[in-house]
This record gives structure tokens, sequence and C-alpha cells, in this order.
């Protein structure tokens, strides 16, 4: 089936460290979005990327890096920079303004 | 800068009764509005999506409407079941971005 998969489900962070978190999808969209979803707010954009090999900033860049070597991959590093990184992490991919974007089932990321 | 408000940010009606949610978004120059329905713990599925053209769109027990002008629109819940329980996101889409609103959380009760 199409769709995209963000793995893990659940990531504990320590203290000092980068970790990644992985989106993948096979509906063979050309823009892929991250979204940082926290209790009682709308979702915010993160980055996002129009095509392969480039990428924007969304709202709430800062602590947070991409990549888009592939059309099916966009990975999303959250770094040391990022303070307040606990909260839920959904991708989501689309083609054109006029089509809806379509959402992975998130990864929880909470802080050890 | 879009903002988009949704209200109530709670709301609980017993079963069989149509429920009726609101959006609202600053900026009219949008391409589309999206309606989305989000699980606990779960990702985003899109419910409708609403092009700037258009007025109204269905799909089964579903309906959205849109009135640009004003800046709202309205998603229509007939005949509501418990499963219909979750929160429902509304997002308006200017160019490349969607912004969202907080979302309505429904309750049916049984």
């Amino acid at each position: 089936d199409g769709g995209i998969t963000q793995s893990p489900k659940y990531l504990f962070r320590k203290e000092g460290q980068n970790v990644t978190l992985s989106c993948e999808q096979n509906l063979n969209h050309d823009a892929m979005y991250w979204y940082r979803q926290d209790p009682g707010q709308g979702l915010r954009l993160i980055y996002y990327s129009q095509i392969v090999n480039d990428f924007q900033k969304g709202d709430i860049a800062e602590g947070y890096s991409v990549s888009r070597e592939k059309k099916e991959s966009f990975p999303l590093t959250v770094t040391s920079a990022q303070k307040n990184p606990t909260a839920f992490y959904l991708c989501a991919s689309g083609q054109g303004r006029n089509q809806p974007q379509h959402f992975g089932d998130g990864t929880r990321l909470s802080i050890l | 800068k879009q903002e988009v408000t949704q209200i109530p940010a709670a709301l609980s009606v017993p079963e069989g009764e149509n429920l009726v949610l609101n959006c609202s978004f600053t900026d009219s120059a949008i391409y589309n509005l999206q309606w989305f329905r989000q699980d606990p713990g779960k990702g985003l599925t899109s419910l409708l999506l609403i092009q700037s053209s258009q007025r109204e769109q269905t799909s089964g027990r579903l309906n959205a409407s849109l009135d640009k002008s004003s800046g709202r629109s309205t998603l229509y819940i007939a005949a509501s079941q418990p499963g219909d329980s979750a929160t429902y996101l509304c997002a308006a889409r200017n160019d490349y971005k969607l912004s969202f609103g907080a979302g309505t959380t429904v309750t049916v009760r049984a």
C-alpha cells in the first residue's frame, strides 16, 4: 500500500545527544514536510522540501536539521541545540499546491 | 501571517446528533483548506480538501463548507457515532505552507 512510514514510533534522547527520525514515502510525491505537535497546540512547520537536494526552513527550524538526498526519504535530526525537544513529530508529503498532504503515524520523542 | 482558530476546543454530544465544527482563518488568500482527523497517539488522516474556488465538499456523512471572504470553514458530521470520537483539525494552505488550528476534540456518547 502507498503511504508514509515514520520510525521509530518512540525515541528517547539523552542530554547532549543528536537523534535522527526517519521518514520514508512511496507515494512518489515531490514535496515532504516535518511538523512538530505539542499538547493543545496546532502543528508547526519545522522544515520542508519541494524537490530532491533542496529544503527550506519553516517556522521553528532552530535546533533541527534535515537532508533530502532521495525523493522517498526526508530524515530529521534533532540536535543538542534544541533545548525543548519533547514533542510528537509528524512527517507529511504532497504533490502540488492543490493536492492534499498525507501524514505518517508520527514519532514521539522524550528526554531521558 | 496566517492564524487559524478552532472553537470550541472540545465538544461532547450524544450518539445520533449532528456535529458542527468551526474553523476560522485570518488571511483569505488561500489555495485550499483541508480537514483532518487525529486519533490519540496517531498521525493525521485527511478527511476533505476544499479548493479556494469551491463552496463545499462532501464525503459520506461529512460535509465541509468554505466561505473564503469571511475566513470561515465548517465541517458537518451527520448522525454522529461513537467511532467519530477524535480530534478534528483544519489547515489553511497559503503557497507551500499549511497553517493548522489547535483542533476540536469530539466525544460522542453512546
